[in-house]
């Protein structure tokens, strides 16, 4: 039961415009959602995270948006630049776990071009 | 300062052999957690250790252990190793607070033969 979901495996922009990424999550009790990116051969690495008390996030070319309701959270990353193209992961912790349980998407390839 | 550490980087083992990964986290990190990664699956939460205890496990079968050391490196070990055991091994340290985000190490790639 995947109970966070990243359904578009991949997606390609071109340098300067916007990647939108998405994810869905099944679980109510999910109440601090990340990103992570993750080059080939390396870990993942953080790039922002939003708490279910607020429904935006920005830190510079990043934003991250949480619709609680429709329990959907988007990445925004304007403008894209070809060192963003890596495999981009969704997470999510829950009341009762400790930021250290998380819980991934299956993660997004995007390719940035030129 | 430096990063997470993980050893080996790549190891073949022999199916039913056991094996041992280790783990150094950042200085200062006293949580440690472990994650699987396989082709499809994301990325699977294995357990979690702070301050030398094991403080959150995931759904694994016993044959997946670990434990940390009182300066908080982390040895994971998995017991007689399945096929299905092939996969990519992450290690991540925070300070431990609620909302303390991971950082992780570049990981042990086990393939099981």
């Amino acid at each position: 039961d995947q109970q966070v979901k990243q359904n578009s495996p991949s997606l390609s922009v071109q340098e300067g415009r916007i990647s939108i990424l998405n994810c869905d999550y099944t679980n109510s009790m999910f109440d601090y959602f990340l990103w992570y990116k993750k080059y080939p051969a390396e870990g993942p690495t953080f790039l922002i995270s939003i708490s279910s008390i607020k429904d935006k996030n920005e830190d510079g070319r990043f934003t991250v948006f949480l619709n609680k309701s429709a329990k959907h959270l988007s990445l925004h990353i304007v403008p894209s630049q070809p060192g963003d193209s890596a495999v981009y992961f969704c997470a999510a912790s829950g009341t009762t776990g400790t930021a250290s349980k998380l819980t991934f998407g299956t993660g997004t390839r995007l390719q940035v071009t030129l | 300062k430096a990063g997470v550490t993980q050893t080996p980087r790549y190891l073949i083992k022999t199916r039913g052999q056991q094996v041992t990964l280790s783990c150094s986290p950042i200085s200062g990190h006293r949580s440690v957690s472990w994650y699987q990664q396989t082709p499809g699956q994301g990325l699977q939460f294995l357990f979690e250790y702070f301050s030398e205890t094991q403080r959150n496990k995931g759904n694994f079968p016993g044959r997946f252990s670990g434990r940390q050391f009182s300066n908080s490196r982390s040895e994971m070990n998995v017991s007689t190793l399945e096929l299905g055991d092939s996969a990519l091994y992450l290690c991540a340290s925070s300070l431990g607070g609620r909302l303390s985000p991971l950082h992780f190490g570049n990981g042990t790639r086990l393939t099981v033969t």
